[in-house]
């Protein structure tokens, strides 16, 4: 089956640790996409990426890293410098340039300890 | 002003009413228009997507699109309690490398 699948579904963060949310796709989507959801405020983009080793920052980078090395993979990187992670983190994809349909995956709930 | 506004709700039906979900918008160059769903710690799953102005329907689902007004619709017809769940708006321009903008979300909880 085609889509996208994030890993974990959970992930605890200790303070001043950096941790990596997974995002694999098997759409042969050219375009993939951060977003970070609190509640009450919707969608947030964090960055997106148009093709591999490519990437923008979205509205709220600050305290985020990621990278494209491989088409199917968009991994967040959570950095100690953000100092409020705890959120749901999305990914998504769509096969051209952005602004078109994206799909989204299953979501990982991040928490600080 | 924000680009998409959307009441956040929560809207709440009894099983079988018809439902209006609306987002308004300011920005004239949006062009592409869609409607997900999103249950309760799950990923927003794409329901109906629109390009310009008019009318499309499936199933139960109708999205509306009134450029001239700047605004959106979703309607469900004969609504189940499965419908329950938050519906984000989104769109974008034409054409560009610009990403989609999303409404908050509305809210609907259908009761038996």
């Amino acid at each position: 089956d085609g889509g996208i699948t994030q890993s974990p579904k959970y992930l605890f963060r200790k303070e001043g640790q950096n941790v990596t949310l997974s995002c694999e796709q098997n759409l042969n989507h050219d375009a993939m996409y951060w977003y970070r959801q609190d509640p009450g405020q919707g969608l947030r983009l964090i960055y997106y990426s148009q093709i591999v080793n490519d990437f923008q920052k979205g509205d709220i980078a600050e305290g985020y890293s990621v990278s494209r090395e491989k088409k199917e993979s968009f991994p967040l990187t959570v950095t100690s410098a953000q100092k409020n992670p705890t959120a749901f983190y999305l990914c998504a994809s769509s096969m051209g340039p952005s602004g078109e349909t994206q799909y989204f995956g299953p979501g990982t709930r991040l928490l600080v300890l | 002003q924000k680009e998409v506004e959307q009441d956040p709700g929560p809207l709440s039906v009894p099983e079988g009413a018809i439902v209006s979900l609306n987002c308004t918008y300011s920005n004239s160059a949006f062009q592409y228009f869609m409607w997900y769903r999103q249950y309760s710690r799950k990923g927003p799953e794409l329901l109906m997507y629109t390009y310009s102005s008019g009318n499309k329907e499936d199933g139960r689902f109708t999205a509306q699109v009134d450029k001239s007004s700047k605004y959106i619709s979703l309607f469900i017809r004969d609504s189940q309690p499965s419908d329950s769940a938050t519906y984000l708006c989104a769109m974008s321009p034409i054409s560009g490398y610009s990403t989609l903008t999303f409404g908050k979300g509305t809210m609907l909880l259908v009761s038996p």
